[in-house]
């Protein structure tokens, strides 16, 4: 079982959809949970970073962690043409060692 | 966001020969920075942690006489790809952390090419 699960997609979603992306884990250790979008032949970029359980929002994204679950999710709304992207989550349990997932590839079409 | 610069954003070498690759962090100092390897449609896998002054940590199966890691500045560090050859080929990108906080922002990659 791989330490961080991910579905690769592709997912495809018209424009103005909420989009929900979604990891599972295993090392309940994990305190750290980030989301990145990756645009093709570029570096990811950091979206959302939650510590511990919670919810957090920044604009049209939401980031749940639900650690007795082992479970977090990103969700969009209103989706948009440029949030076409590979979506990676990513944690770590101090820091040091952020295990990634395969990346969820979303494509928004108008 | 914090930047982080990496260059060069793509290169092409010959088999055998060594290929240097820049992080920077413009606008923090970076005590610890990764390096890791991207093929396509694949995650990241962290090949090293690099601490300022001090060794390079190596993910088991990396080698470190291969993948030579230098980080002697809090916003400098360089991976060297020594005597290169085809499967070296890959996309590699590095992130730095600023301080203790656990947000680590990424550079833009680095396409290796070996012919």
């Amino acid at each position: 079982q791989k330490e961080v699960e991910q579905d690769p997609g592709p997912l495809s979603v018209p424009e103005g959809a909420i989009v929900s992306l979604n990891c599972t884990y295993s090392n309940s250790a994990f305190q750290y949970f980030m989301w990145y979008r990756q645009y093709s032949r570029k570096g990811p970029e950091l979206l959302m970073y939650t510590y511990s359980s919670g919810n957090k929002e920044d604009g049209r994204f939401t980031a749940q962690v639900d650690k007795s679950s082992k479970y977090i999710s990103l969700f969009i709304r209103d989706s948009q043409p440029s949030d076409s992207a590979t979506y990676l989550c990513a944690m770590s349990v101090n820091n040091n060692d952020m295990r990634f997932g395969a990346g969820t590839r979303l494509t928004v079409k108008p | 966001g914090a930047v982080v610069s990496q260059h060069p954003s793509w290169v092409i070498c010959k088999s055998g020969t060594s290929v240097k690759i820049e992080c920077r962090s413009l606008d923090f100092q970076a005590t610890t920075m990764f390096w890791y390897r991207q093929f396509p449609k694949q995650s990241l896998m962290l090949m090293a942690t690099s601490n300022e002054g001090s060794k390079a940590t190596y993910e088991q199966g990396v080698e470190k006489d291969k993948f030579l890691i230098n980080h002697a500045s809090l916003t400098l560090s360089t991976l060297t790809v020594t005597s290169a050859h085809p499967e070296d080929s890959s996309f590699y990108i590095c992130s730095a952390r600023p301080g203790t906080t656990a947000e680590a922002f990424f550079g833009q990659g680095t396409r290796l090419t070996v012919v």
